[in-house]
């Protein structure tokens, strides 16, 4: 299957913990990619690879897995965090690309 | 500034044609490999197609497959996606993306901030 499933919604409290999770078979070949986007903006690249994170990210975003599930962390959610995160993966095939269809966390 | 720049949105009827532009300013991407994502407004991202950093070699969609093509001119450090027989579906903000492709993952690293195609009669 070349689907990545995501938890359609999230929240947290003001400097918890959240863990967001991506499934899918072709995690078994790739990592997943994450992306936040915020309204009105393009998505931003936030953990790549094993657990790579671009400068300018901060070290609370963090990423792990286990099997054919890739997880985003956020330790000490901070408000600014509020945003739609995408994961992303090549398919089974490796010759295409595949988002999930994107989590909403909100930062209470 | 290092940014992706696109152009060429706006709107189109059924059945019409278009063609997008992408070109980076303040970075060469003709080392890298290159990608166009959509994204109807109010949903999710959805990747379009790619094209290699030496042309070699293309894929798309299959959703746009025969319909989009994607290209790439080195020499004016530009990305293209001519859009034929379009479609309302196809009716999405479009962007224009460098990759840094590796054998286990591909970071899409820098994004442009997005054109919009708009396919209505």
């Amino acid at each position: 299957s070349s689907d990545l499933t995501q938890d359609p919604a999230v929240s947290v409290a003001l400097g918890q913990t959240v863990r967001i999770t991506c499934q899918g078979d072709s995690l078994r070949l790739y990592y997943a990619t994450w992306y936040q986007q915020k309204p009105g903006q393009a998505p931003v690249l936030v953990i790549y690879g094993r657990n790579s994170r671009p400068s300018g990210i901060p070290d609370r975003f963090s990423g792990s897995r286990s099997g054919n599930t890739d997880f985003l962390t956020i330790t000490g959610a901070q408000a600014e965090d509020e945003a739609d995160y995408y994961c992303k993966s090549r398919d089974s095939s490796g010759n295409q690309w595949v988002f999930g269809g994107g989590t909403k966390l909100t930062v209470l | 500034e290092v940014q992706l720049v696109e152009s060429g949105g706006g709107l189109v009827q059924p059945g019409g044609s278009v063609r997008l532009s992408c070109a980076g300013s303040g970075l060469n991407f003709s080392s890298f490999w290159m990608h166009w994502v959509r994204q109807t407004p109010g949903r999710g991202l959805v990747w379009v197609s790619r094209i290699k950093n030496d042309e070699s070699d293309t894929s798309y969609a299959d959703s746009v497959k025969g319909r989009f093509t994607i290209s790439r001119d080195k020499a004016k450090n530009t990305l293209y996606l001519q859009m034929n027989s379009l479609r309302a579906e196809d009716t999405a903000v479009y962007y224009c993306v460098r990759a840094i492709t590796m054998i286990t993952h591909d970071a899409f690293d820098i994004w442009g901030q997005g054109t919009m195609v708009t396919v209505s009669s």
